[in-house]
């Protein structure tokens, strides 16, 4: 079955730029969705399609997805950001249809 | 608005039953997939599984983790999508969320871009 690596965790101070990335093998060839949760919150769609924002999330949070690695890039780093990020993908190859990324705990210093 | 509420969940004994149910608002139901997503206590997000609309059939995919135990079924009339989880075993034992399952253009990738606040089902003797 497809699996996706995330950091188990990143760090970065307030106003700085964090990059949380989501590793698979030829992962640039499929489609990435990035998921928010904070603590005791269902989580929230953040990124779909690689690239694309949902309405009500902010411009700072983008992504990207190439060769082996997807990267979720959250600019100006706040205090709220500070959550768990998962990454997801559409694998038809397997039984796990929907193969998400273990979780990266984004802690904002 | 869209909102998903989930309710049925609980303490239940293994190898014993549960139904979960997930009542919709705020966009035509019957138009979406809808798919639940579980995760245990202090872990990851799983895959349990998703229907189709019945334009493409009503038909249901499942992980293998949960293949013959549990179905997913939809009543359109109510808005309600539902999770029956038979023959349950411990390691079932997760909050369950329900989501609304969307794709874009081609439909060659599926994301969940509305969730609920989900169900906790403790599996327990």
């Amino acid at each position: 079955s497809y699996v996706l690596t995330q950091p188990p965790s990143v760090s970065v101070a307030p106003g700085k730029t964090a990059r949380i990335t989501c590793g698979g093998n030829n992962i640039g060839s499929k489609s990435v969705h990035w998921y928010q949760q904070k603590p005791g919150q269902a989580p929230v769609l953040v990124i779909y399609y690689d690239s694309d924002r949902p309405s009500g999330i902010p411009e700072r949070f983008s992504g990207s997805n190439s060769g082996n690695t997807a990267t979720l890039t959250i600019s100006r780093v706040e205090a709220g950001d500070e959550a768990d990020y998962y990454c997801q993908v559409w694998d038809s190859s397997s039984d796990h249809r929907e193969v998400f990324g273990g979780g990266t705990k984004l802690t904002v210093l | 608005e869209v909102q998903l509420v989930e309710s049925g969940g609980g303490l239940v004994q293994p190898g014993r039953s549960l139904r979960l149910s997930c009542t919709a608002s705020g966009f035509t139901f019957g138009d979406y997939a809808m798919s639940w997503v579980r995760q245990a206590p202090g872990k990851g997000l799983e895959w349990v599984g998703f229907i189709r609309s019945k334009a493409y059939g009503g038909t249901t995919e499942y992980a293998a983790s949960v293949k013959g135990r549990f179905t997913i079924s939809r009543d359109d009339s109510k808005s309600i999508a539902y999770l029956q989880m038979n023959s349950l075993k411990t390691e079932d034992t997760a909050v369950y969320y329900c989501t609304r399952y969307s794709c874009g253009g081609d439909c060659d990738s599926y994301y969940f871009d509305y969730w609920g606040q989900g169900t906790l089902v403790t599996v327990s003797s």
